[in-house]
C-alpha cells in the first residue's frame, strides 16, 4: 500500500475555475509536504511546500494540511490553460530526502 | 543555465542487454536520487546518493546499479534489463540532504524488448 494516495483523475475544468486537488498518507510521522506540478514530457519542478498544518498561499495557488485527518491539499484559483498539468504530492520519509510521491492528478483547464 | 542532464533521452533495447543511463548536475549538490515513473504508480524511488562514494536503495532497487565517483555525476546501470523495466526515468538532484526540494532532469524513456 501506498503511502500516499492520489486520485488520478482526470480532473477537467473550465478557464477560470478553482481547481481542488487532494492527497491523503499514512504515516503521521510526515511532516513536511510538496506539491510537485509536471508538464508532459517534462520532469516535475516544485511548486509549493509546507511544514505544518494549516494554509500557505503563493499567489493563485494554496497548500492546506490537515494532519488530524493526514489530508493535504492544493487549490489553484482562477485557473488558465497554462495550469494544465499532472499535479503530484509528496512527503519526505526520514531527514535523507527519501520522497514518497502520490500517482499525481492529471488537471486539464478548457478555455 | 543551472540544470540535470540526462542521457539518452530515448531508448529501445533488448531483454538482457547492458544499458546505462546518464544522469548529470551543474549545480555542486551532494544529493542525487533516481525514480522511476509508471502509469498509476508515480514516482519510486530506485536509488539515491548523499554524497560522492555513498549511496542507498529506495523503494524499487532489484535490477538496477548506481555509483557515485564524482559529484556531479549519477548513472543509473541495467545489468540485465527485462520488459518490466519498460519506464520512464528520472534523475533529480538537491543542494543537501536535509533541502527537500529536489530539481529533476527531463526524463528518459525506456523500452526494453
Amino acid at each position: 500500500q501506498k503511502e500516499v494516495e492520489q486520485d488520478p483523475g482526470p480532473l477537467s475544468v473550465p478557464e477560470g475555475a478553482i481547481v481542488s486537488l487532494n492527497c491523503t498518507y499514512s504515516n503521521s510521522a510526515f511532516q513536511y509536504f510538496m506539491w510537485y506540478r509536471q508538464y508532459s514530457r517534462k520532469g516535475p519542478e516544485l511548486l509549493m511546500y509546507t511544514y505544518s498544518s494549516g494554509n500557505k498561499e503563493d499567489g493563485r495557488f494554496t497548500a492546506q494540511v490537515d494532519k488530524s485527518s493526514k489530508y493535504i491539499s492544493l487549490f489553484i484559483r482562477d485557473s488558465q490553460p497554462s495550469d494544465s498539468a499532472t499535479y503530484l504530492c509528496a512527503s519526505p520519509t526520514d531527514s535523507w530526502g527519501k520522497l514518497q510521491f502520490g500517482a499525481g492528478t492529471q488537471v486539464v483547464v478548457t478555455p | 543555465e543551472a540544470q540535470v542532464t540526462q542521457n539518452p533521452r530515448y531508448l529501445i533495447t533488448v531483454t538482457g542487454k547492458k544499458l546505462t543511463v546518464t544522469c548529470s548536475q551543474n549545480m555542486n549538490h551532494e544529493y542525487m536520487s533516481w525514480y522511476r515513473q509508471d502509469p498509476g504508480l508515480g514516482l519510486r524511488q530506485i536509488y539515491y546518493s548523499m554524497n560522492v562514494e555513498v549511496t542507498d536503495k529506495g523503494d524499487v532497487p532489484e535490477g538496477y546499479k548506481v555509483s557515485r565517483k564524482e559529484k556531479r555525476n549519477f548513472p543509473l546501470i541495467l545489468e540485465s534489463p527485462s520488459p518490466n523495466q519498460t519506464s520512464l526515468y528520472f534523475c533529480a538532484s538537491s543542494p543537501t540532504t536535509s533541502n527537500h526540494e529536489q530539481f529533476f532532469g527531463p526524463g528518459t524513456r525506456l523500452t526494453v524488448l
